[in-house]
C-alpha cells in the first residue's frame, strides 16, 4: 500500500517561505498524479494545488489563494513532491496533507485522493 | 471555480440512527463528486465515489445518492465509528477541486 510522509512544517514569519516534501514509499511514483491538500485548525479542507504526472504531460493546477506564491514540483528519481511557499500570510497557517490520486469506476472516470499522508503543520506567526 | 455547500454543519445522532447528510454544487457536477470521513487528528478517508460508489472496504451502512446539483450522503444505523466530519468534493473537469465546508456528525 501507498506510503506517503509530509515533512517540513513549522514556524515561520508572515511573508517569510517554506518548504514542505512529500515522500512516497511506491517506486512507480513517477505515474503518481498528486494533491496538497490544507486544513486551517478547527476548519474544513481546502484544495490547495495538484500536478500531474511527466507521462500525463506534468500540469499543475492551483487553488486562487495561493497561485503566484506557492508553487508545486516534483523530483520522481527521490520519489519526492515539494510545495515551495512564499510570501506566507497568517491565512496560511494549517496541516498541509499530500495525496496520491487515482481515476476510479467501470470507465476510470471519477478523479479522487486514495491516499493521504499524515499531514506536516505549518504555523504563519511572528 | 465551483462552490460547495454543505448542511447541516453539524448534527447530532444516536447509535442506530440513520442520518442524511446534503451537499449543493454551485453549478451541475454531473456525479463527479466524493464523500470523505475525517476522524480527530486523522487524515480524510474515501467513502464515496461517483456520487453512489462505495470505496473498497466501506461498510454498506453508507450510500450516497445525486447527480447534477444535488447530493447527498445517508448512513444508516449508525455505530459508535461513525462519529467523525464529513466532506464532499466536486472533481468535475478541471481543478480546482473544491471541498465543502464539512458536517460534524455528534452524538
Amino acid at each position: 500500500e501507498v506510503q506517503l510522509v509530509e515533512s517540513g512544517g513549522g514556524l515561520v514569519n508572515p511573508g517569510g517561505s517554506l518548504r514542505l516534501s512529500c515522500a512516497a514509499s511506491e517506486s512507480i511514483f513517477s505515474h503518481a498524479w498528486l494533491t496538497w491538500v490544507r486544513q486551517a485548525p478547527g476548519k474544513g479542507l481546502e484544495w490547495v494545488g495538484r500536478i500531474k504526472s511527466k507521462a500525463a504531460g506534468g500540469a499543475i493546477d492551483y487553488a486562487a489563494p495561493v497561485k503566484g506564491r506557492f508553487t508545486i514540483s516534483r523530483d520522481d528519481s527521490l520519489d519526492t513532491m515539494y510545495l515551495q511557499m512564499n510570501s506566507l500570510k497568517t491565512e496560511d497557517a494549517a496541516i498541509y496533507y499530500c495525496t496520491w490520486d487515482h481515476y476510479y469506476g467501470d470507465s476510470s472516470n471519477y478523479y479522487v485522493s486514495d491516499y493521504w499522508g499524515q499531514g506536516t503543520l505549518v504555523t504563519v506567526s511572528s | 471555480d465551483i462552490q460547495m455547500t454543505q448542511s447541516p454543519s453539524s448534527l447530532s445522532a444516536s447509535v442506530g440512527d440513520r442520518v442524511t447528510i446534503t451537499c449543493r454544487a454551485s453549478q451541475s457536477i454531473s456525479n463527479y463528486l466524493n464523500w470523505y470521513q475525517q476522524k480527530p487528528g486523522k487524515a480524510p478517508k474515501l467513502l464515496i465515489f461517483g456520487a453512489s460508489s462505495l470505496q473498497s472496504g466501506v461498510p454498506s451502512r453508507f450510500s450516497g445518492r445525486g447527480s447534477g446539483t444535488d447530493f447527498s450522503l445517508t448512513i444508516s444505523n449508525l455505530q459508535p465509528e461513525d462519529f467523525a466530519t464529513y466532506y464532499c468534493q466536486q472533481t468535475y473537469r478541471t481543478p480546482p477541486y473544491t471541498f465543502g465546508q464539512g458536517t460534524k456528525l455528534e452524538i
